[in-house]
Order: C-alpha cells, then sequence, then structure tokens
C-alpha cells in the first residue's frame, strides 16, 4: 500500500498570504489528523476529520481550517499568514481515528517571510 | 491535558554502543507508540505496543509496555551511524475520547559518533 502523501513539500509565502496544504491518506483509512511541528512547541495537534467531518480539535486560531473529501484526501489552509505559522505540518492517517496508530507523511515545510 | 515526559533529551553515543530512552505519563495509556524522525520528514513508525507488559523488538530496536500502563521504555542496540535522528514516543490516552489525536513527548534527539 502507498503511504500518506503530502503536497507540496515546500513551501515560501509572505505574511497576509494564505496557504492550502493536500494530504492523501494511505488506502482504506477514513481518519485524517493534522499537526503542526516547531521546534519550540514539539508536535501540536491541530484537528482531525472523518467522513468529511471535524471530529476533534486542537487550540489553534480561526486562520487554521480544513476538510476532508469524500475520497478521504484532507486539505488544510492557514489565512493571512504570520511569520509564527513558519514550521512542518504533519499529515496522518488511521482507520477510525479511534486509537489506533498514526501513520505520518513527510510533511510539507511552510516558511513565512 | 496528558503529557508524556520523555528521557533524555539528548544523547551523544558512540558507534556500537547501546541506547535506552523512556517515556512516563500520569494518565493511562492503552497504546504506546515509537516513532523516528529524520530532519525534514514526518515521522516514521518503529514499534506499537498494545498490551500492558508487551515486550516487542523490530531488529535492534526493543521496546516495552510498562505494567502500570503510564511507561514505556525503547532500547536500541549496537547503535550505527543511520540510527541518528529524534525518537518520540505518543499514544492516545486511555479512555481514548479525543478522535484522531496522539500526545506526543518532546523527543530524544540521537547522535551517534562513528
Amino acid at each position: 500500500k502507498a503511504g500518506v502523501t503530502q503536497t507540496p513539500r515546500y513551501l515560501i509565502k509572505t505574511r497576509g498570504q494564505q496557504v492550502t496544504l493536500s494530504c492523501s491518506p494511505i488506502s482504506g483509512h477514513r481518519s485524517v489528523s493534522w499537526y503542526q511541528q516547531t521546534p519550540g512547541q514539539g508536535l501540536q495537534f491541530l484537528f482531525e476529520y472523518f467522513s468529511e467531518t471535524q471530529r476533534n480539535k486542537g487550540n489553534f486560531p480561526g486562520r487554521f481550517s480544513g476538510r476532508q473529501f469524500s475520497n478521504s484526501r484532507s486539505e488544510m489552509n492557514v489565512s493571512t499568514l504570520e511569520l509564527g505559522d513558519s514550521a512542518l505540518y504533519l499529515c496522518a492517517s488511521t482507520l477510525q481515528g479511534m486509537g489506533e496508530t498514526q501513520y505520518f507523511g513527510p510533511g510539507t515545510r511552510l516558511l513565512v517571510l | 491535558g496528558q503529557q508524556l515526559n520523555q528521557s533524555p533529551q539528548s544523547m551523544f553515543i558512540q558507534e556500537g554502543e547501546d541506547v535506552s530512552m523512556n517515556c512516563t505519563s500520569s494518565s493511562i495509556f492503552n497504546t504506546w507508540l515509537w516513532y523516528k524522525q529524520d530532519p525534514g520528514e514526518g515521522p516514521v513508525l518503529l514499534i506499537a505496543l498494545y498490551k500492558a507488559g508487551e515486550l516487542t523488538s523490530n531488529g535492534r530496536l526493543t521496546a516495552q509496555f510498562g505494567i502500570t500502563r503510564k511507561d514505556s521504555f525503547l532500547n536500541i542496540s549496537a547503535s550505527i551511524p543511520s540510527d541518528v535522528g529524534i525518537y518520540f514516543c505518543a499514544g492516545p490516552v486511555y479512555p481514548n475520547t479525543n478522535a484522531g489525536k496522539s500526545t506526543f513527548g518532546d523527543g530524544t534527539t540521537l547522535t551517534v559518533k562513528p
């Protein structure tokens, strides 16, 4: 089975812009979670989607949003980018999202200038 | 919220040496996961533990799920240069009411000197 894929791998944006990142889960996995990873804060949970519905959300401002499509692919969007949004954004998938082992994609490295 | 205390924070060892790192929590876990992350890449699952007391090996790696369900350790035997990276412990908290969310330790950065 192919693993979790994320596009793009690298992205450079300027403050105030918006960005959309994409994640394709492992085939058959219906739960997709997003994390932000920074050197100072470690891995921080953003949100989780299952069957096109957001079931869980971390403590991030409303500028961070996401969605999931019927084929389980997910996108996350960050609007009005700030310098502090520079991070590695990781996507993880599981079958149901209820305690199973998460499998991660390679991440999207976002740099905000 | 639930927190995982991972130690040591970093390790500098000589090639060939054995390595041991551990994770503790004040909360019960019903799954313990160990991941390795290379710079600029996503975490890769090394070992998953599902049962208290379970001892599982994956090549030179061995991990154990503590019987209290509140701790786990990872051992690497005969380290090699490609073992360099950041090792994370993680897991959903029991009972799992947080859909799709795993809690992560802060990581152990391993450096192996040839």
